[in-house]
């Protein structure tokens, strides 16, 4: 379903550590999610996808994870670098043809 | 370098005026679309298109139009009857796949609509 809300929840990660964030997803049936970056005044910019036949799939210091059991997703971002400072947010789809679902998003802060 | 455009970044509308967002893109994608994007929200889709001269309405078309004259065009009209036009919007394309699996949607970098 959709969030509502003027803020976003926000993590807080010092440079060099990992970050992981987490997107719920409301639909059983949806097999194919994807995370976006978006940074300040800029479109969302496509970082990892799956489809629900994997649990886990990995990029350059990017890795997500898929447990379909309790419908979450997450973003796994390794020795996070000031550069990654933006809002990731997710998308779900289910069935060929069907529109995405976007969720609201986390606004990830890297502190020096 | 292949990519979607759209233009201008910033826009503002008096009242009564219709005014229109461009985009377009050279990735030779079929399907087109349009969001909008408010503070906290997640994107809210307006109109899609998956093939030229057709397009459908998303969840929030009322008070916008759209055309698709054009593979690589799909402008968007936020008209007067939109009430609340003030918002970030969004253009994407992605590839239709014969295999009918979903794809991922690539967008441009927005504009930024206002009202005086």
């Amino acid at each position: 379903g959709e969030s509502v809300g003027l803020h976003l929840p926000t993590l807080s990660v010092q440079e060099g550590d990992n970050s992981i964030i987490n997107c719920a997803y409301s639909n059983s049936a949806s097999d194919y999610f994807i995370w976006y970056k978006q940074e300040s005044g800029k479109g969302p910019q496509f970082i990892i996808d799956i489809r629900s036949n994997m649990d886990k799939r990995q990029g350059q210091r990017v890795t997500v994870l898929l447990n379909k059991t309790v419908k979450h997703l997450s973003l796994q971002i390794a020795a996070t670098q000031p550069g990654d400072s933006a809002v990731y947010f997710c998308a779900e789809n289910g069935n060929y043809g069907q529109n995405f679902v976007f969720g609201p998003g986390t606004r990830l802060s890297v502190l020096p | 370098d292949g990519g979607i455009t759209q233009s201008p970044k910033y826009l503002f509308r008096k009242e009564g005026q219709n005014v229109t967002l461009s985009c377009e893109q050279n990735l030779n994608h079929d399907a087109m679309y349009w969001y909008r994007q408010d503070p906290g929200q997640g994107l809210r889709l307006i109109y899609y298109s998956q093939i030229v001269n057709d397009f459908q309405k998303g969840d929030i078309a009322e008070g916008y139009s759209v055309s698709r004259e054009k593979k690589e065009s799909f402008p968007l009209t936020v008209t007067s009857a939109q009430k609340n036009p003030t918002a970030f919007y969004l253009c994407a394309s992605s590839i239709q796949d014969r295999g009918q699996r979903n794809q991922p949607q690539h967008f441009g970098d927005g504009t930024r609509l206002s009202i005086l």
